[in-house]
């Protein structure tokens, strides 16, 4: 199995200010995957970001809000850009094993945007 | 993305009953069907998870019942204990390598067990 530790666990941040959440996984994987869940809502996928390469968002996220970085194997990064109170969601990381058997989630960090 | 529909969105279940929450999905391609678990202020867990080549998954009290010509699939948790309330989720996801394939999740069932 693996353990994904995110950072930080919670925020409270200034509208027009930007947030970085940092995701470290304890084992090498090929993808990882940033997820947001607005309060008492389902997951919902933002954005696939594979090391080496540009991240690929999904339809109504952009790499102008939203911008990933994947530096290595065991870490990624997600931005909150000029933040909005709509931006209050729990941001979740998400990687496979290499063995491709399971997918492993972080204990997220929940932004409050005021 | 395409969409998992999940059912109900609450549930409130007895101590010592079964707990059972449905969903369909509409991409064929999908043949990989988790169910996560997810207590207040944690990331999800997976809890039990199918391929579409069996009909039926068991796992202790839980159980994955599989519907491919329905496009349909759900929980079956017995026994239902109040440390089963959480909320539930159930997944999608196409491709071999799953855990290297983007999940697509439910809305959502809130699960609660009484005494």
């Amino acid at each position: 199995s693996a353990v994904i530790s995110q950072k930080p666990s919670r925020d409270i941040c200034q509208r027009g200010t930007s947030l970085t959440i940092q995701c470290q996984v304890d084992s090498q994987v090929t993808m990882m995957f940033w997820y947001r869940q607005q309060p008492g809502q389902s997951l919902t996928l933002i954005a696939t970001a594979n090391q080496g390469s540009e991240a690929t968002y999904e339809s109504g996220f952009v790499i102008d809000k939203f911008p990933i970085s994947r530096p290595n194997l065991t870490f990624s990064t997600l931005t909150v850009s000029n933040m909005s109170p709509e931006d209050s969601s729990i941001y979740l990381c998400s990687a496979g094993t290499s063995a491709g058997t399971e997918a492993f989630f972080g204990q997220g960090t929940r932004l409050t945007v005021v | 993305q395409q969409q998992v529909k999940q059912s109900p969105q609450s549930l409130i279940v007895q101590k010592g009953g079964i707990s059972i929450i449905n969903c369909a999905y509409e991409n064929t391609a999908f043949d990989y069907f988790p169910w996560y678990q997810q207590f207040p202020g944690k990331g999800p867990a997976l809890l039990i998870a199918i391929r579409p080549d069996v009909s039926e998954k068991k796992e202790g009290r839980f159980t994955i019942s599989f519907n491919k010509s329905a496009k349909q699939f759900s929980l079956h948790i017995m026994d239902s204990q109040p440390g089963d309330s959480a909320t539930y989720f159930c997944a999608a996801s196409g491709g071999q390598a799953f855990g290297n394939e983007k999940l697509t999740f439910g809305t959502g069932t809130r699960l609660t067990i009484i005494p």
